[in-house]
């Protein structure tokens, strides 16, 4: 079955740690994003990547760090300098946009971290 | 700054009723206006609108867009429990980034 997979679940970190969130796709898509949803507030976006070993900063990239060493993986690390990192975090991904091609993202199941 | 507002933010609902979601958008040279249902986890996709006045439909829900207003209603008929989901409006302009709402907390009750 095509899919996005995140993992884990559920990740709860101590403050001053830095984590690691898994993002794999084999859709065959050529972009990727990383979204982060807080109650109440929409998707925001961290890092984007449309191609491989490129990567872009979205809106709220600080304290965060990603790589783009395959296609099928955009890695997403939640570093100690992120003040406010309990929240949830969705992985997508879309084909490339072309000058004709509509695309919508697909999503991950999300990953819920929790900073103790 | 490009902005995507959603209204109401929340909406409960008895089984049976009809509901308008809304979604106003400024964005730079928009190019597609897109709702997902979000229920526990992943949002799904649900309509991609791109031209004004053509209506998409799917069962219960349709959805238009209008560029000229620069909006986009999302209604469903006959609400069910299972409707119960955050919806959520994204614009996409020049780039290949999306710009959401803050999506519209639907609540269906028996």
């Amino acid at each position: 079955d095509g899919g996005i997979t995140q993992s884990p679940k559920y990740l709860f970190r101590k403050e001053g740690q830095n984590v690691t969130l898994s993002c794999e796709q084999n859709l065959n898509h050529d972009a990727m994003y990383w979204y982060r949803q807080d109650p109440g507030q929409g998707l925001r976006l961290i890092y984007y990547s449309q191609i491989v070993n490129d990567f872009q900063k979205g809106d709220i990239a600080e304290g965060y760090s990603v790589s783009r060493e395959k296609k099928e993986s955009f890695p997403l690390t939640v570093t100690s300098a992120q003040k406010n990192p309990t929240a949830f975090y969705l992985c997508a991904s879309s084909p490339i946009r072309t000058s004709s091609a509509y695309n919508e993202q697909f999503f991950g199941p999300g990953t819920r971290l929790t900073v103790l | 700054e490009d902005k995507v507002v959603q209204s109401p933010l929340s909406l409960v609902v008895h089984e049976g009723d009809t509901v308008t979601l809304n979604c106003s958008y400024e964005v730079t040279n928009f190019r597609s206006l897109l709702w997902y249902k979000q229920e526990k986890k992943a949002p799904t996709f649900l309509f991609m609108l791109t031209s004004s006045g053509i209506e998409k439909k799917s069962g219960r829900l349709s959805s238009i867009l209008d560029k000229k207003e620069l909006f986009s209603i999302l209604n469903i008929t006959a609400t069910q429990t299972g409707d119960s989901a955050i919806y959520l409006c994204a614009v996409e302009g020049i780039t290949d980034k999306l710009i959401f709402g803050t999506g519209t907390r639907l609540q269906v009750f028996p």
